[in-house]
């Protein structure tokens, strides 16, 4: 049973171009978590997704970030205009979405912006 | 909103003794469920236990295990046995059990632990 995938492992973007990080959750997981990791901090919620809806954005920068989950494909964290400031670890999380079930973590992109 | 306090930056431990990591968190919640995860340097987060709070009995997984007091709001990581693969940054990290509300993780800031030979 293959992990939660993650893709790209690292990505470096010039100030001003646009990152796009793919989420593939685990097979039979329905819900997915975007979580960012500053340097030398803790892990901070940016969105929860369902298929086809967010459910909670509260933790995502109101501009340039966007995130979706289609019915086909991974989930899709999308940065615009990236600034020196977006340079994190970006980890991706999956549950099967019942009430309180553990979230399994992806191996996380590591973004520079330069 | 939970909050989620992790109180040593760093530890140490040498190999095959028995070190426990702090965490306390603050809720007006009665059910929710405690984590604590690994990163080791790889980066990868690896969960180690989890605990659900309506729970009295403490979970243990192997070497490790918890010590959840509910009334106090504290949630300690014991690790017995200490081996050198335990080095790694741990994070203790609290989720609510509202239902239909959002189910993310609220993370303290981490405990780096450092297992010497």
């Amino acid at each position: 049973n293959a992990g939660v995938m993650q893709n790209p492992r690292h990505l470096v973007r010039r100030r001003g171009q646009e990152a796009r990080l793919r989420c593939s959750p685990m097979k039979g997981h329905s819900h997915v978590y975007w979580y960012r990791q500053l340097p030398e901090e803790g892990l901070k919620f940016m969105v929860y997704l369902q298929k086809e809806n967010i459910i909670d954005e509260s933790g995502m920068p109101k501009e340039r970030f966007s995130a979706e989950f289609p019915k086909e494909g991974p989930s899709i964290l999308r940065i615009q205009q990236v600034v020196r400031g977006d340079s994190a670890a970006y980890f991706c999380a999956s549950s099967p979405g019942l009430n309180g079930e553990t979230q399994y973590f992806g191996p996380g992109t590591r973004l520079l912006v330069l | 909103a939970q909050t989620v306090t992790q109180s040593q930056p760093e530890m140490s431990v040498q190999e095959a003794e028995t070190v426990t990591l702090s965490c306390t968190y603050d809720t007006s919640e009665s059910n929710y469920y405690l984590f604590w995860y690994k990163q080791p340097p790889s980066r990868q987060m690896i969960l180690v236990i989890r605990q659900e709070a309506y729970k009295q009995q403490n979970a243990t997984e192997n070497r490790f295990s918890v010590n959840f007091q509910k009334a106090a709001k504290s949630f300690s990581l014991k690790i017995s046995d200490s081996q050198l693969g335990d080095t790694a940054m741990y994070f203790c990290a609290f989720m609510s059990q509202t239902q239909g509300g959002s189910e993310k993780l609220v993370f303290g800031k981490g405990t780096k632990l450092t297992v010497n030979p």
